[in-house]
């Protein structure tokens, strides 16, 4: 079983959608979460850290449930450039230092 | 501008053909790593660093040496590459006290290996 579990999509919405992507991740010690964006053939870059009450960043929203051991990011409101790969990614504390676990990803494509 | 920066972007090779591929951020960030990036299985790490002469394996460091001896520079050593190794790097750096979940990741390198 993978570390970090993400459905791959892709999703196809159109602009002005919500859409929810859920993850799910193995090691209850986790201590951190995050989701990265990232555009094709491009570098992920950090879209928002996920806080254990939840938090939102504009249109985004992100949701931790510890119990269950998922996290959650909605997109409300979809915009073209919206579309993008979004990993989940899950910090864990590991032989003296912290390891971040990527998922691979679940694919956005957001159409008019 | 704050940045990491890979090079070569791109690169063809063969196998057994030793090669280097630099990193460098500017940001003065302690902690640096090295990824890769294969189609259905995310992103791994290769090595990472939390200071200048501290390097360690990550998941999947067979095939592949790093040092560390700038803290801005963390080049990517191929001795003997093989086709598995053909895929996307990507150096990362990170500033301490953020435990490492805040990434800047460079451009990446496409690698292919004949």
């Amino acid at each position: 079983r993978k570390e970090v579990e993400q459905d791959p999509g892709p999703f196809n919405v159109p602009e002005g959608a919500t859409v929810a992507f859920n993850c799910t991740y193995s090691n209850s010690a986790s201590q951190s979460f995050f989701w990265y964006r990232q555009d094709c053939r491009k570098e992920p870059k950090l879209l928002m850290s996920v806080y254990s009450s939840g938090n939102e960043d504009g249109r985004f929203t992100a949701q931790l449930n510890r119990a269950s051991q998922y996290i959650s990011l909605l997109i409300r409101d979809s915009k073209l450039s919206d579309s993008a790969t979004y990993l989940c990614v899950v910090n864990s504390f590991s032989g003296g230092y912290n390891k971040l676990i990527f998922g691979a990803g679940t694919r956005l494509a957001v159409h008019p | 501008e704050a940045q990491v920066t890979q090079n070569p972007r791109y690169l063809i090779t063969v196998t057994g053909k030793k090669l280097t591929v630099t990193c460098s951020q500017n940001m003065n960030h302690e902690y640096m790593s090295w990824y890769r990036q294969d189609p259905g299985l995310g992103l791994r790490q290769i090595y990472y660093s939390m200071n200048v002469e501290v390097t360690d394996k990550g998941d999947v460091p067979e095939g592949y040496k790093v040092s560390r001896k700038e803290k801005r520079n963390f080049p990517l050593i191929l001795e003997s590459p093989s086709p598995n190794q053909t895929s996307l790097y990507f150096c990362a750096s990170s500033p301490a006290g953020t435990g490492g979940g805040e990434q800047y990741f460079g451009p990446g390198t496409r690698l292919t290996v004949t």
